[in-house]
C-alpha cells in the first residue's frame, strides 16, 4: 500500500497550486481519502476529506472556500486545489487513507511521505 | 467543531517508565478516538483506533482506553524507539480534529 504526493513548491501569496496523490496497492475507490498538513513547528491539522465515491466532502474552516478536494478513481489519484494561498498555508501536506466505512471514515491508517508548500513573496 | 485537548504537551521519562498521555474531547465522541505516533522526519503512524484497538505490528506496550470525552494512551515500559510526538484525533465528526500533540523524550 503506497501513497505518493507531488505538486508542492514555493509560490507567492495569492497564487494557486494543485497537489496530487497517487495511490497503489489497494482498491482506491473503496476508501475515503484525506489531506492533513503540518505547519513548521506546529501539530497536525486535518485539511479535507472525500468519501470513496466522491459524494461527501468536507474542509477545515481555515481552508473552506479556498481549497478543493477531488479524486479520480480510475486513475487512483487524489487532488487538492489550493487557491488564494497565504503564508499561513505554508506547511507539509500529507495525503492519507481513511476507512472503507462510515464508522472509520477519518481513521487515517496509511500516509504518504508528504509534499512541502511554501507561500512567500 | 469538536476540540481535542491533550496533556501534557511534553514529558521526559526514563527508559522502562510507565507513561500516560491524556486526551479530552469537548463533547462526547463515544470511542471514536485514534492515536498517532509521529517521529521526527517520518510519516505519522496510526497506533490505536477506536480508543483501544491496537493496530497490527504495534508493540503491546502501547495501550489505549477511555470513552465519551476522556481518553488515555499508555506506554507500559518506555523504550528509546518511542521518542516521538503523539497525537490524538477524533473521528466522530468532521472536521476530524487532532489534539495539539505530546512530545515524549527520554530523560
Amino acid at each position: 500500500v503506497h501513497l505518493v504526493e507531488s505538486g508542492g513548491g514555493l509560490v507567492q501569496p495569492g497564487t494557486s497550486l494543485r497537489l496530487s496523490c497517487a495511490a497503489s496497492g489497494f482498491t482506491f475507490d473503496e476508501y475515503a481519502m484525506h489531506w492533513v498538513r503540518q505547519a513548521p513547528g506546529k501539530g497536525l491539522e486535518w485539511v479535507s476529506g472525500l468519501s470513496w465515491n466522491g459524494d461527501y466532502l468536507d474542509y477545515a474552516d481555515s481552508v473552506k472556500g479556498r481549497f478543493t478536494i477531488s479524486r479520480d478513481n480510475p486513475k487512483n489519484s487524489l487532488y487538492l486545489q489550493l487557491n488564494s494561498l497565504g503564508p499561513e498555508d505554508t506547511a507539509f501536506y500529507y495525503c492519507a487513507r481513511g476507512g472503507p466505512t462510515i464508522t472509520d471514515y477519518s481513521t487515517l491508517d496509511v500516509w504518504g511521505q508528504g509534499t512541502t508548500v511554501t507561500v512567500s513573496s | 467543531d469538536i476540540q481535542m485537548t491533550q496533556s501534557p504537551s511534553s514529558l521526559s521519562a526514563s527508559v522502562g517508565d510507565r507513561v500516560a498521555i491524556t486526551c479530552r474531547a469537548s463533547q462526547t465522541i463515544i470511542t471514536s478516538l485514534n492515536w498517532y505516533q509521529h517521529k521526527a522526519g517520518k510519516v505519522p503512524k496510526l497506533l490505536i483506533s477506536g480508543a483501544s484497538r491496537l493496530q497490527s505490528g504495534v508493540p503491546s506496550r502501547f495501550s489505549g482506553g477511555g470513552s465519551e470525552t476522556d481518553f488515555t494512551l499508555t506506554i507500559s515500559s518506555l523504550q528509546p524507539d518511542d521518542i516521538a510526538t503523539y497525537y490524538c484525533q477524533q473521528s466522530y465528526g468532521l472536521p476530524a480534529t487532532f489534539g495539539q500533540g505530546t512530545k515524549v523524550e527520554i530523560k
